[in-house]
């Protein structure tokens, strides 16, 4: 149980254009889903957190304008990096939890961008 | 404010060998913890996690960590390396309260030798 799928798992696009990546709690329901960015041999560092039908709440430092999170569903949360530039190529990651299961989360496959 | 403390970027043991990566917490209140790998290209999976209550808690794959609040550390241990564990490994620590947010220590990579 407890299965996170992210969509695309690699996307290749353009400098400027926008590109958005899909995460989605497949068996159970999300009561907060996060965001975090990945570069090369580093940790994870959380960018946003979001709960169903709310604004995301951003972390110092990520640009809430270009990387746009829309959570429309307890099983579902976008990430939109718009106007995309090679500076945010990197494996984006999603995770969701479950309220009473003490702060457990559950991730996804993570997604490689590439920005030409 | 709360930080994770990962010990050596890369750990080499050799197959059947003792596994340790270290791990120490930053908190004024002992957070929950948990480590995860992450094989090439994967998202993370849970090995393990600390919440209340047993302090040397077991996970799967064989590993398990030990809970030390005096010496704010939550190592991982595995008595014998296989060679499908060489990944990366994270752990992560959370505050009790309800800001459910993980933060990551900087990782080790595993490599087991033949």
């Amino acid at each position: 149980g407890a299965v996170v799928s992210q969509h695309p798992s690699r996307v290749i696009c353009k400098s400027g254009t926008s590109v958005k990546i899909e995460c989605r709690s497949l068996d159970f329901q999300a009561t907060t889903m996060f965001w975090y960015r990945q570069f090369p041999k580093q940790s994870l560092m959380l960018m946003a957190t979001s709960n169903e039908g709310s604004k995301a709440t951003y972390e110092q430092g990520v640009e809430k304008d270009k990387f746009l999170i829309n959570h429309a569903s307890l099983t579902l949360s976008t990430l939109t990096v718009t106007s995309a530039h090679p500076e945010d190529s990197s494996f984006y990651i999603c995770s969701g939890d479950v309220a009473g299961l003490n702060n457990e989360q559950f991730f996804g496959p993570g997604t490689r961008l590439t920005v030409l | 404010a709360q930080s994770v403390t990962q010990l050596g970027s890369h750990v080499s043991v050799s197959e059947g060998a003792l596994v340790l990566l270290r791990c120490n917490y930053s908190s004024s209140v002992p957070p929950y913890l948990f480590w995860y790998v992450q094989y090439p290209n994967q998202g993370l999976q849970l090995l393990l996690k600390y919440t209340t209550g047993a302090t040397l808690v077991k996970g799967i794959n064989g590993f398990e960590a030990e809970f030390k609040k005096s010496e704010t550390s939550f190592h991982l241990t595995k008595p014998s390396a296989h060679m499908s564990d060489a990944a990366e490994y994270f752990c992560a620590g959370s505050t009790r309260d309800s800001s459910y947010k993980l933060i990551f220590g900087s990782g080790t990579r595993l490599l087991v030798r033949p």
